[in-house]
């Protein structure tokens, strides 16, 4: 079936440190993956996406690259900021062509220090 | 309405009672997802609508859980006879067909 695997948290880094968040995928098919944030007491967000290969998704400086034959979707940052603690979850959809259920890994915390 | 409604935000029961969530979604938007969030964990899905219909309402973890849209908007979220392993953070989205998901800001459950 179609699943999510990302690395488990809690990762601690320093504010201007470089972010990697691992995640990899199984799905049938080519999905479209995506990458939510839920900030402190706040509801989930979308922060990127791509819905084919190669493509990049980038948003708030962060940046994710599709990629097929490592069936992976790794989240990326230069330069750390206090302001991006949260737990960041990586996800997939099938491409229907209606909506079908979005497939969630399990969350990373990511904690920064000033 | 501007974002994904939840009701309520927060519910206290006590054990073997019956709850319903409700979730209001951005008008105009046909699919509706419903996830179960518990603590430390990542988001499990539970069913999802395409206008009035459910294709995919595999994640229900039990009979006691039961969904339904109606008017292609409002949905609610019953838990019948609930359990202390129902308690969780219920999580409603609502996208335009394969757009982006919005979520709502959560039902905190807590079963007593």
């Amino acid at each position: 079936g179609n699943s999510v695997t990302q690395m488990e948290g809690p990762v601690t880094l320093s504010e201007e440190a470089f972010l990697t968040i691992n995640c990899t995928y199984t799905a049938t098919g080519y999905p479209s993956l995506f990458w939510y944030v839920q900030y402190p007491g706040e509801g989930l967000q979308l922060l990127l996406k791509a819905t084919k290969a190669d493509d990049k998704g980038s948003n708030k400086g962060f940046e994710a690259t599709y990629r097929k034959e490592t069936t992976s979707f790794h989240l990326e940052k230069g330069s750390v900021q206090v302001s991006d603690s949260a737990v960041y979850f990586c996800a997939l959809q099938r491409r229907y062509s209606s909506a079908s259920k979005i497939i969630f890994g399990s969350g990373t915390r990511l904690s920064i220090r000033p | 309405g501007a974002g994904v409604s939840q009701s309520p935000s927060n519910k206290v029961t006590e054990k073997g009672k019956d709850v319903e969530l409700r979730c209001d979604p951005i008008s105009g938007h046909t699919a509706l997802y419903w996830y179960r969030q518990s603590l430390g964990q990542g988001l499990e899905f539970l069913i999802y609508f395409q206008g009035n219909s459910a294709p995919d309402k595999s994640g229900l973890p039990s009979d006691r859980f039961s969904a339904e849209r109606t008017g292609g908007s409002v949905s609610t979220l019953t838990i019948q006879r609930t359990q202390q392993e129902d308690s969780a953070v219920y999580l409603c989205a609502s996208s335009l067909d394969r757009g982006e998901a919005f979520f709502g800001q959560g039902t905190r459950l807590t079963v007593v």
